[in-house]
């Protein structure tokens, strides 16, 4: 069983294009994140939900706008995709409880190329 | 902004030797310091983490110590295999944040046969 879970892991798209990727987490966590990772191989925060509440929104253009249905699920829609998003996109989710960071834990991603 | 760096962003090591993979800190307020390995179309993989009231913790083959004076932070590979070789990324928790990971830039370590 995969614990955090992204699709699609590949996604070409033209400019100007919206897109949708999904994450779900089957760990009984409370808290999720979005990532991104650049082509230098930099990891920044995006996003961080918990309990479907929105408690961090670094600065991201609000062309990018995350949505939890429920605390399993937080899915990232990116409307009028521009060059520069192309980049790895992370899911992550922690429990918050205890060693705070081992129970962090990252999907395998997704590589948005913008055309 | 504070930042975590690392200063190699390339290792080469023989099979068998030793790894060292450094990295400074900025936030002194941190509470976990956590080491990442990222191999290729994979997302970061837990290897270690130590928390800010300690400096040394060990784990299967790898050793994490931290200098807070110096802001210091290393990952310490014993023996390096080849599937050792990866990106490795420090990362840092400062739990007024809620719980974001700050990461470093990424050292790419290569395990030559």
């Amino acid at each position: 069983d995969t614990a955090v879970s992204q699709t699609p892991k590949y996604l070409v798209t033209q400019m100007g294009n919206d897109k949708s990727i999904k994450c779900e987490q089957n760990l009984g966590h409370d808290t999720m994140y979005w990532y991104k990772q650049d082509s230098k191989k930099f990891l920044k925060i995006m996003f961080s939900y918990n309990n479907k509440e929105l408690i961090i929104n670094e600065t991201v253009p609000n062309r990018f706008s995350p949505k939890s249905p429920d605390k399993a699920h937080l899915n990232l829609h990116i409307n009028s995709l521009e060059l520069g998003d192309s980049a790895v996109y992370f899911c992550a989710s922690s429990d918050g409880q205890g060693a705070i960071s081992a129970g962090y834990t990252f999907g395998s991603g997704t590589r948005l190329t913008v055309v | 902004g504070e930042s975590v760096g690392l200063h190699l962003p390339t290792l080469s090591v023989q099979e068998g030797d030793n790894s060292i993979i450094n990295c400074a800190y900025s936030n002194s307020a941190s509470d976990y310091f956590i080491w990442y390995k990222q191999e290729s179309g994979k997302g970061p993989q837990f290897i270690i983490d130590i928390r800010s009231n300690m400096d040394k913790r060990q784990g299967q083959r790898v050793t994490v110590l931290l200098n807070k004076t110096v802001k210091h932070l290393s990952l310490q590979i014993a023996a390096t295999q080849p599937g050792d070789s990866a990106v490795y990324f420090c990362a840092e928790i400062y739990s007024g944040s809620a719980r974001q990971l700050t990461f470093g830039s990424g050292t790419q370590l290569t395990v030559l046969p």
